[in-house]
């Protein structure tokens, strides 16, 4: 059971380079959700996909693109990475309704831009 | 969704419980409260959660206050590899997208 997978696990870019991060769970969860988390904070949540075909801004959208490509993936786009973009990015995946469970978490991407 | 208040940190000797506390004083009451865990340099996990009666699972009990202004992760019998970042959040269950903020949460050390 693999429940939700990152690639890649590490990056470095150069500033002004662009990549995508992928993400696919195979729980058959309808939401998704990519979160920063920058050394020593919490997480901050940058976009989400509360079903297939829809797509909404989190706190700190700005930088990034995302794409919900299917049920399965949901990609994560720097179009123009800046050091401030630095930082570890969790995907996780939830069941969109019911209380029961919580999300389910990636182990994570990452990112140095220098 | 409600804030949510941690201690810092706490340190927790291995083989005994740990009780880590949060405050939710403005919790609404369609929001439930859930714990989570970040073990180093791994993603969060998720641990329990509840609305307003207490909670078991294999991993922790959850212990609501009849106010809900506040409650109580207890993990058992702590061990080594409990230590990690604890994260209690408020959320709104059936909210769109089910978004999950993460505060500061409590670092918890358990030590041998």
């Amino acid at each position: 059971n693999a429940g939700v997978t990152q690639t890649p696990k590490f990056q470095v870019l150069k500033t002004g380079q662009s990549m995508t991060l992928q993400c696919a769970q195979d729980m058959n969860h309808n939401s998704m959700y990519w979160y920063r988390q920058d050394p020593g904070m919490g997480l901050r949540l940058i976009y989400y996909s509360a079903s297939e075909g829809t797509t909404d801004k989190g706190e700190v959208p700005n930088g990034y693109n995302v794409s919900r490509l299917n049920k399965r993936e949901f990609s994560l786009r720097l179009e123009s990475a800046a050091p401030s973009q630095t930082s570890v990015y969790f995907c996780a995946s939830s069941e969109d309704l019911a209380p029961s469970g919580g999300y389910t978490f990636g182990s994570g991407t990452r990112l140095t831009v220098v | 969704d409600a804030k949510t208040t941690q201690p810092p940190s706490m340190d927790c000797a291995e083989g005994r419980a740990a009780n880590l506390p949060c405050n939710h004083s403005t919790i609404s009451g369609n929001e439930y409260v859930y714990w989570y865990r970040q073990i180093h340099s791994q993603g969060p996990q998720y641990i329990i959660h509840g609305l307003k009666n207490n909670e078991t699972n294999e991993m922790a009990s959850l212990i609501i206050t009849e106010d809900r202004k506040s409650s109580t992760l207890i993990l058992p019998h702590a061990t080594l590899r409990d230590t990690a970042v604890y994260y209690c959040i408020v959320r709104v269950a059936k909210a769109a997208g089910n978004k999950l903020t993460f505060g500061g949460g409590t670092r918890v050390l358990v030590k041998p």
